[in-house]
């Protein structure tokens, strides 16, 4: 199957600082990916949809001027979790579907985010 | 909104059937899904089906649909200790819309 390769695995940071992570389509082209939160023991909460040369569209409680999503190309888009706070430490994975409309879709491997 | 129900655990012996569960609420799912995730790993895609099927078989899973009742079962055969994961039930409406994601159901197997 297609493969969503997602970057860094985990990072610790100190509070206040940024920090960027990147989820790539290896075999396809993904005019549209997702961001999601996963707390421990529960479910993804779905934070933004990233849209390939245009403005992430943000759920509802998500702080845009916090998580600046970037997708600058078919096969790329980008989280910066910007000064953060150890509240912000949390499992952070993306999606991609294939941009010809195919049902599956896949996951990055999932980014752990320790704040401290 | 659009909501995805899943029990949260199930226990079974190695070399029996397990069955998981999921309820959603939208009528208008075009596609649903079943994941597997391993501890802090990322998600797994296990299978999906149409919304205007019934029943789907690969392998070890059988994944049946009941549209009427909005309900969905995920069934893996001979389950084995390598299948103990969380396994998470999910909809969409197809095209470029977001995967809503049931809560998980932890599968423990008993060796």
């Amino acid at each position: 199957g297609a493969v969503v390769s997602q970057h860094p695995s985990w990072v610790i940071c100190k509070s206040g600082t940024s920090v960027k992570i990147e989820c790539r389509s290896l075999d396809f082209q993904a005019t549209t990916m997702f961001w999601y939160r996963q707390f421990p023991k529960q479910s993804l909460m779905l934070m933004a949809t990233s849209n390939e040369g245009s403005k992430a569209t943000y759920e509802q409680g998500v702080e845009k001027d916090k998580f600046l999503i970037n997708h600058a190309s078919l096969t790329l888009s980008t989280l910066t979790v910007t000064s953060a706070h150890p509240e912000d430490s949390s499992f952070y994975i993306c999606s991609a579907r294939d941009q010809q409309g195919a049902p599956e879709a896949f996951f990055g491997q999932g980014t752990r985010l320790t704040v401290v | 909104g659009e909501d995805v129900e899943q029990s949260l655990f199930l226990s079974v012996r190695e070399g029996d059937s397990s069955v998981i569960n999921c309820t959603y609420t939208d009528s208008s799912s075009t596609y649903l899904y079943w994941y597997k995730q391993e501890p802090g790993a990322g998600l797994q895609l296990l299978t999906y089906i149409f919304s205007n099927m019934d029943m789907k078989q690969d392998q070890r899973l059988t994944v049946l649909l009941n549209k009427k009742d909005k309900h969905l079962s995920l069934r893996i055969a001979d389950t084995q200790t390598g299948d103990s994961a969380i396994y998470f039930c999910a909809e969409t409406h197809g095209g470029n819309t977001p995967l809503v994601f049931g809560k998980g159901t932890r599968l423990s197997v008993i060796a």
